[in-house]
């Protein structure tokens, strides 16, 4: 079983639509999550950290679930520019450096 | 600016020869990574070092070696013992613990010609 998982998707969204889609990771000691936006062909930028009280930015929500060990991301009114493939990425509970383990990645297109 | 940097952007290798790509950072970052993804892939981690002079394997490190001779470079070779080498290169690194997650370089696109 993959450590962290994602439904690869695409999710095609209209533009202006709400888009969610969630992560489930397996190791219950994980410590630190985020979400990573990745263009293609390009270097993954972090898009947001992921804190235990829900945070938001801007049209970005990021939520965690601990007791069901899932993190999730929601885009409100989309835009184009948001078409891109979202990575969820969790740290390894066993090492105090902090190595991350990602996601495969969930694809979004939104469309005109 | 701080930042991470990797060169060259594309490289192009024979059959049968070593590359090395380049990744340097200027965050005074301690931990730095390489990874490798495929087309339609995710992630997945070749070598990482946490500390100068010190480097461990990852998950796909057959065929690869690094060095970690100063805390702001990671070298990555392809050495000919990598069978399918043709892939997007990326650094990475972070600072201890990684709470603010890692900073990347924009890749090296190597292939095989």
């Amino acid at each position: 079983r993959k450590e962290v998982e994602q439904d690869p998707g695409p999710f095609n969204v209209p533009e202006g639509a709400t888009v969610a889609f969630n992560c489930t990771y397996s190791n219950s000691a994980s410590q630190s999550f985020f979400w990573y936006r990745q263009d293609c062909r390009k270097e993954p930028k972090l898009l947001m950290s992921v804190y235990s009280s829900g945070n938001e930015d801007g049209r970005f929500t990021a939520q965690l679930n601990r007791a069901s060990q899932y993190i999730s991301l929601l885009i409100r009114d989309s835009k184009l520019s948001d078409s891109a493939t979202y990575l969820c990425v969790v740290t390894e509970s066993t090492d105090s450096w902090g190595k991350l383990q990602f996601g495969a990645g969930t694809q979004v297109v939104v469309t005109p | 600016d701080g930042g991470i940097t990797q060169s060259p952007k594309y490289l192009f290798r024979k059959e049968g020869q070593n590359v090395t790509l380049s990744c340097e950072q200027n965050l005074n970052h301690d931990a730095m990574y390489w990874y490798r993804q495929d087309p339609g892939q995710g992630l997945r981690l070749i070598y990482y070092s946490q500390i100068v002079n010190d480097f461990q394997k990852g998950d796909i490190a057959e065929g690869y070696s690094v060095s970690r001779e100063k805390k702001e470079s990671f070298p990555l070779t392809v050495t000919s013992a990598q069978k399918n080498p043709t892939a997007f290169y990326l650094c990475a690194s972070s600072i201890k613990g990684a709470r603010h997650g890692y900073t990347f370089g924009s890749g090296t696109r190597l292939t095989v010609v």
